[in-house]
């Protein structure tokens, strides 16, 4: 079973940022938080990742609190290109563990 | 980001036959690649892992004899669906990681079997 909890739909005005929360309270000291997003009909798209750290790539950042057990993913400027289905995914740094997809959030923004 | 190429990304086939679908990591060797199967608005479903030169571990309820999996190299794995049904069809998506501590996806294949 997924290890996260994400409210499971959202909407965006087009051009403000989009703040998806990810509940994690189970997460162990060696898992990472990853995102993912997934267009309709392509398969996921790599988003970000962290551990306990704020992280920024040319994508979004990544919000993680103190106690690890919720993080937030922002899109800074959300264009209608940006709706899809988003995945919070709790997972150790190795390459053989497994990624497991809970029902995600629908983002729709909106022009 | 590393590039994982899934092939045919449509493939319709008639109930009794078998299909095979592949997934190559192109920039990477992928030690491990993970197999998903997703219906219409519902989330992806792992069916299995596979690790290069090893035998595939499925998740409880998924046929292995039904969902043959190999992983004979370290840019390929191949799902073959046999004696294909129509509940087979489905959105098909393989994953692979390697040195690196993401997976990435394989754009998908949408199989109908009729």
């Amino acid at each position: 079973d997924a290890k996260t909890t994400q409210p499971p739909s959202m909407d965006c005005a087009e051009g403000r940022a989009a703040n998806l929360p990810c509940n994690h309270s189970t997460i162990s000291g060696n898992e990472y938080v990853y995102w993912y997003r997934q267009i309709h009909s392509q398969g996921p798209q790599y988003i970000i990742h962290g551990l306990k750290n704020n992280e920024t790539n040319e994508m979004a950042s990544l919000i993680i609190t103190e106690d690890r057990k919720s993080s937030t993913l922002i899109l800074p400027h959300a264009t209608l290109r940006d709706t899809a289905v988003y995945y919070c995914i709790v997972r150790a740094k190795t390459s053989y563990d497994k990624v497991i997809f809970g029902p995600g959030t629908s983002l729709s923004v909106i022009p | 980001g590393a590039v994982v190429s899934q092939h045919p990304s449509r493939v319709i086939c008639k109930s009794g036959t078998s299909v095979k679908i592949e997934c190559r990591s192109l920039d990477f060797q992928a030690t491990t690649m993970f197999w998903y199967r997703q219906f219409p608005k519902k989330s992806l479903m792992l069916m299995a892992t596979s690790n290069e030169g090893s035998k595939a571990t499925y998740e409880q309820g998924v046929e292995k004899d039904k969902f043959l999996i190999n992983h004979a190299s370290l840019t390929l794995s191949t799902l073959t669906v046999t004696s294909a049904h129509p509940e087979d069809s489905s959105f098909y998506i393989c994953s692979a990681t390697g040195g690196q501590t993401e997976a990435f996806f394989g754009q998908g294949t949408r199989l109908t079997v009729v």
